[in-house]
């Protein structure tokens, strides 16, 4: 498996509460997503980064927040979690080499669930 | 925005037949077309993929065929043995050969019977 943790891998929280997620890899790719996994959903995209500092949404942005200081490191906000923020949510990575094509590799993934 | 359709949500064959998933996607401009394996519990990874100017991939038991007048991409498995049996995703994006924002599909839970 490509170098991408994810932490916590699990945690239950409260409705209202604040959550962060952390991906941090050690490949030094430039791109990094988050995605959320839900029964009859698949995969959807939430935020994604191109870079330090650079960042922008995806389909189901809405509730959440993401923030990359530093290459390795992209986190996900839950600002005010809700029950429908309830679900597995994996991070990516790819390396962003214009020669070639670019393989997602995902990481392990956390359980959120908000009760 | 891209949307990708996937099809059967579930299939079971018998061991040593084959298996076909077929997707279908929405925006013409999309360019790139992989499929990930799921097996329970694990994170997705990349089985194969395919670009717009291909039309056919193959690697070992597994293949990928595009069909971009018709706007569909199937997943074909030969052979099957019980360790197939997994979670399958299509997807779909534009790709500038760095920033694949995938759209995936609703997955296809793949049982081998032994």
């Amino acid at each position: 498996d490509a170098g991408i943790t994810q932490s916590p891998r699990h945690k239950v929280t409260e409705t209202g509460t604040p959550v962060t997620l952390r991906c941090h890899q050690t490949e030094n790719h430039r791109y990094m997503y988050w995605y959320r996994q839900d029964p009859g959903h698949g995969l959807r995209l939430i935020h994604y980064s191109y870079g330090v500092k650079d960042t922008d949404k995806g389909e189901v942005s809405d509730g959440y927040s993401v923030s990359r200081s530093k290459t390795e490191d992209f986190l996900l906000t839950l600002e005010s979690a809700t029950s429908s923020q309830t679900s597995v949510y994996f991070c990516a990575i790819s390396d962003g080499d214009r020669s070639s094509y670019n393989e997602q590799f995902f990481g392990p993934g956390t359980r959120l669930t908000v009760l | 925005g891209e949307n990708v359709e996937q099809h059967p949500s579930t299939l079971s064959v018998q061991e040593g037949d084959s298996a076909v998933i077929k997707c279908t996607y929405s925006d013409s401009a999309s360019n790139y077309f992989p499929w990930y394996k799921q097996e329970l519990g694990k994170r997705p990874q990349l089985i194969i993929d395919i670009r717009s100017n291909v039309g056919e991939k193959k690697d070992q038991r597994i293949a990928v065929t595009l069909n971009k007048t018709a706007k569909h991409f199937s997943l074909h498995i030969t052979e099957t043995q019980p360790e197939d049996s997994a979670v399958y995703f299509c997807a779909a994006s534009w790709s500038n050969f760095g920033n694949e924002k995938l759209t995936f599909g609703t997955g296809t839970r793949l049982t081998i019977i032994p």
